[in-house]
């Protein structure tokens, strides 16, 4: 039990479909973050939702679109998606803070595994 | 181009050995590092980090030592058991003092095998 809670966690889908990632998390966290794996490459951020507030765009294609509806909940849409975003997408969350010595470990959810026909 | 590299692919030891994970890094902003594990089908799990003002922490089993002028952190398991056995990946970052975000940046992972 990881705190991170992602659903589904496979997901197939053709490239014409529309379909939504979840992620929860119940650390009481303030920040969350989507992250893609890719075979053979390092996790890249995607997006990072700070006190709900989108602070982060990692030249993500519009295909994706998150939602961050409050602190605990994350969202990534999908649609009209290719062939090379078949990946691992993970979700984290940590607790921002200001200030010197505030760094704060980000947590995983367990990821979805998207695979896109 | 990669800004933090983890050149060992597998790692192979024994239970009851050292096991000794590195990791190097070129950007000299970077104040944070992480070691995350990841076991198959599963989310990469934090393990332990270390501050830049620091060059030691240790935590039970697991040490973290970071050398700022190599700009190389490595981590040791000591003993080694097969439970260990999973994917490490090393992260960094660079703290914004203002918004207090933290952007990681990942290795591609090192694969740790510990043999009974």
């Amino acid at each position: 039990e990881t705190g991170v809670t992602q659903t589904p966690r496979h997901l197939v889908m053709g490239m014409t479909n529309k379909k939504s990632l979840k992620c929860e998390q119940h650390l009481g966290h303030n920040a969350m973050y989507w992250y893609k794996q890719s075979a053979k490459k390092p996790l890249e951020l995607m997006f990072v939702y700070n006190f709900k507030e989108q602070t982060e765009n990692n030249s993500v294609p519009s295909r994706f679109s998150p939602e961050c509806p409050n602190s605990s909940h994350l969202f990534l849409h999908l649609h009209t998606l290719q062939p090379e975003d078949s990946a691992l997408y993970l979700c984290a969350s940590s607790q921002i803070s200001t200030g010197f010595n505030s760094n704060q470990p980000q947590h995983f959810g367990d990821g979805t595994r998207l695979s896109i026909l | 181009d990669q800004q933090v590299k983890q050149n060992s692919p597998s790692l192979s030891v024994q239970e009851g050995r050292i096991s000794i994970l590195n990791c190097d890094y070129t950007n000299s902003m970077f104040d944070y590092f992480l070691w995350y594990k990841k076991y198959p089908a599963e989310g990469p799990t934090f393990l332990i980090s270390i501050s830049s003002i620091k060059d030691k922490n240790e935590d039970g089993r697991f040490t973290v030592f970071l050398n700022k002028s190599a700009k190389h952190l490595s981590l040791h398991i000591v003993p080694s058991q097969p439970g260990d056995s999973a994917v490490y990946f090393c992260a960094a970052s660079a703290l914004e003092i203002n918004t207090g975000f933290q952007k990681l940046v990942f290795g591609t992972g090192t694969r740790l095998l510990v043999s009974p």
